[in-house]
């Protein structure tokens, strides 16, 4: 089945500072999504970026495709972005439906 | 906006015992779905649900598990005889389509905690 690959696995930032986590994945894909856990385990739709660039806020990620990987930007991060950052991944070859979570990026804003 | 809903936010449970879980999917969705995440580890995938019927299963969806839309609204995970290792956060999902635009909008979850 298709692989997907967080990083890095941990990131501390200080207050205002930028970051980047990246996604990379083993095959095709149909869907590719990007989740907030929050410290209370809620999972947070952020983007659902199959291809090409979006944008929300300070929050911004891009998909190349066929190049198997996708980027999530975080601009002024704030102590309230604290948590893990998970993508998933629908996969065409195994024609299934089902999301495929990578390990996700842990992330601690400092103020 | 429309959310997807699950109750209850925290159950606790002994070992041996039946636990159900409920979701209300988003009202014009079709596809349903359970996951679930073990402590610090990554959320996995159960068991897909579309037209009445379980689309896909994960190994991990053995005889103790079982789902079920009792009515409009409702979808329901429940597992027969709690282990200590099926405690977990379980998570419902839901999505208008299968395939392209496929987008899955999730649950709260339900913090199980088998003792």
């Amino acid at each position: 089945g298709i692989q997907v690959e967080q990083s890095p696995p941990d990131l501390i930032l200080q207050e205002g500072a930028n970051s980047t986590l990246r996604c990379n994945f083993s095959d095709s894909v149909n869907n590719l999504q990007w989740f907030h856990q929050n410290p209370w385990g809620q999972l947070i739709n952020l983007f659902y970026i199959p291809s090409g660039t979006k944008q929300n806020g300070r929050l911004s990620a891009t998909t190349v495709a066929t190049e198997r990987y996708s980027l999530l930007y975080i601009s002024s991060s704030q102590t309230t972005d604290s948590g893990v950052y998970f993508c998933a991944v629908e996969s065409w070859v195994d024609s299934s439906y089902k999301l495929i979570f990578g390990s996700g990026t842990r992330l601690l804003v400092r103020p | 906006e429309p959310e997807v809903t699950q109750t209850p936010s925290h159950q606790v449970t002994q070992m041996g015992q039946e636990v159900i879980l409920r979701c209300v999917p988003i009202s014009n969705h079709l596809y349903f779905y359970w996951y679930r995440q073990i402590l610090g580890q990554k959320v996995e995938f159960l068991v897909s649900f579309y037209n009445n019927e379980i689309s896909e299963k994960s190994e991990i969806f053995d005889d103790q598990f079982s789902v079920e839309r009792p009515d409009g609204s409702n979808f329901t995970l429940k597992i027969r005889s709690t282990k200590l290792e099926d405690s977990a956060m379980y998570f419902c999902a839901s999505s208008e389509s299968g395939g392209e635009d496929n987008e899955q909008f999730f649950g709260p979850g339900t913090r199980l905690t088998v003792l």
